[in-house]
């Protein structure tokens, strides 16, 4: 179990480039998190998918981000015509979920620094 | 909404100083509550959880009771170490929900 990776772990672009972070889930688990945190801030939810399917998107996540998960492995989050308020860092987690429930452990990875100049 | 609401730090202790870390939540269903520690340049790892009333979670030496009727998971520890220097997160999830709801965290620092 080699936990949740996420690459690149930083990422400098210029305002109105596109950018792309890819999480890679702990193997077999179905349920895989986006979250973006700001300094000083805990960790805010962007989106969620069980398996392949998207299941839901914060108001956080506006029309130019884009994540997606093929055939529910590895997951791609994509940001076009970054804005410098999109400098974050964006996390990436999963989980096992046989059933709802609210104990389940999500699994973090180390995260994407983005810094839009 | 659900919520949860930490102390703000930072918190600045001596090595083996007592810690207490407050953390108070609201949610309209029955919620789990976790503590995660994020060390710098890294992402959060669970400390531990408590899943209903009166669960206490521990963990390298932290302990949290889940406290219904005050709706409260106070982090503590009895003797704090430098090496646990890093922020504390607290955080519920709902049954029936799919995302974790975080505070804004507390910046621990412990001086040798």
């Amino acid at each position: 179990d080699t936990g949740v990776s996420q690459n690149p772990r930083h990422k400098i672009t210029k305002r109105g480039q596109n950018v792309t972070f890819r999480c890679d889930p702990i193997s077999e688990h179905n349920r895989l998190y986006w979250y973006r945190q700001t300094l000083g801030q805990g960790p805010e939810f962007l989106t969620y998918f069980q398996n392949e399917a998207q299941l839901e998107k914060s108001r956080l996540l506006s029309d130019r981000f884009s994540a997606e998960r093929p055939k529910g492995s590895f997951s791609t989050l994509e940001i076009q015509r970054t804005e410098q308020g999109d400098s974050a860092m964006y996390l990436c987690a999963s989980s096992f979920v046989r059933t709802e429930y609210s104990g389940n452990t999500i699994y973090f990875g180390e995260g994407s620094w983005l810094t839009v100049v | 909404g659900d919520s949860v609401t930490q102390m703000e730090g930072p918190v600045t202790l001596s090595e083996e100083a007592f810690l207490t870390i407050n953390c108070t939540y609201t949610a309209t269903g029955y919620p789990s509550l976790f503590w995660y520690v994020q060390y710098p340049g890294e992402g959060l790892q669970l400390l531990l959880k408590a899943t209903k009333a009166d669960d206490k979670g521990s963990n390298k030496g932290f302990e949290a009771t889940y406290r219904k009727e005050t709706t409260s998971f106070h982090l503590e520890k009895g003797s704090v170490q430098v090496s646990d220097s890093a922020v504390y997160f607290c955080a519920l999830s709902t049954s029936g929900t799919y995302k974790y709801i975080f505070g804004t965290g507390t910046r621990l620092k412990v001086l040798a």
